[in-house]
């Protein structure tokens, strides 16, 4: 079974530019999440989709992070202008979830941004 | 507000040793606690995990202790070996544990030495 694909692996970009980060979450798994993962600390959750619908996106700063997941299938997470302290690694996680279930996030290898 | 408080920030054990790291909660509405495992370059994989109704739960040589009275949750892993040398992430969450997002400790990068 192919795991979480997430692309491109490695993105390094000026400050004020655009920057954008794509996931392919684990085939039927409805729930996707997208993280990030500042140097030396664990992950942060920032938004939450179940198929198509963002069910948590109240740590997204939406003053300049956009994400959609159209057809409920793969995901893309932007930044536009990106700044100094965007710089991180991005992750995406998916999980077959089911009502009353624990169920696992797969995580994908994520995105290392860096913004100069 | 850190929600989920892991220590310590780094650990080396001798081959062979127990390699323990200490987990604290604030919020008791969590009820998934799981563990990630995390090597350079890669996303955390799922370690083990425990819901609070058991105190503890063992998976070959990793087992959770789970204090829900304290707060507190632990992972101990027996027989440490080098290639576990690795970080390790504590995290819990809400409502059910796997749909909701997880909230993660700051990592412990554990060193394991032949």
């Amino acid at each position: 079974e192919a795991g979480v694909v997430q692309s491109p692996r490695y993105k390094i970009i000026e400050k004020k530019q655009p920057v954008a980060f794509w996931c392919n979450p684990i085939s039927g798994h409805n729930t996707l999440y997208w993280y990030r993962q500042n140097l030396g600390q664990g992950p942060e959750l920032l938004i939450r989709y179940e198929n198509e619908e963002a069910v948590d996106d109240s740590q997204l700063p939406k003053d300049r992070f956009s994400a959609e997941r159209l057809k409920g299938v793969d995901s893309t997470l932007k930044i536009q202008p990106a700044e100094l302290g965007d710089s991180a690694v991005y992750l995406c996680a998916s999980s077959p979830w089911t009502s009353g279930g624990y169920n696992e996030q797969f995580f994908g290898p994520g995105t290392r941004l860096t913004v100069l | 507000q850190q929600q989920v408080k892991q220590s310590p920030q780094s650990l080396i054990v001798q081959k062979g040793g127990i390699s323990i790291i200490n987990c604290a909660y604030e919020n008791t509405a969590f009820d998934y606690f799981p563990w990630y495992q995390q090597f350079p370059g890669k996303g955390p994989a799922l370690l083990i995990a425990i819901r609070p109704d058991v105190s503890e739960k063992k998976e070959g040589r990793f087992t959770i202790s789970f204090n829900k009275s304290a707060k507190q949750f632990s992972l101990h892993i027996m027989d440490s070996q080098p290639g576990d040398s690795a970080t390790y992430f504590c995290a819990a969450s809400s409502r059910g544990g796997g749909a909701d997002g997880l909230t993660f400790g700051k990592g412990t990068h554990l060193i394991i030495q032949p």
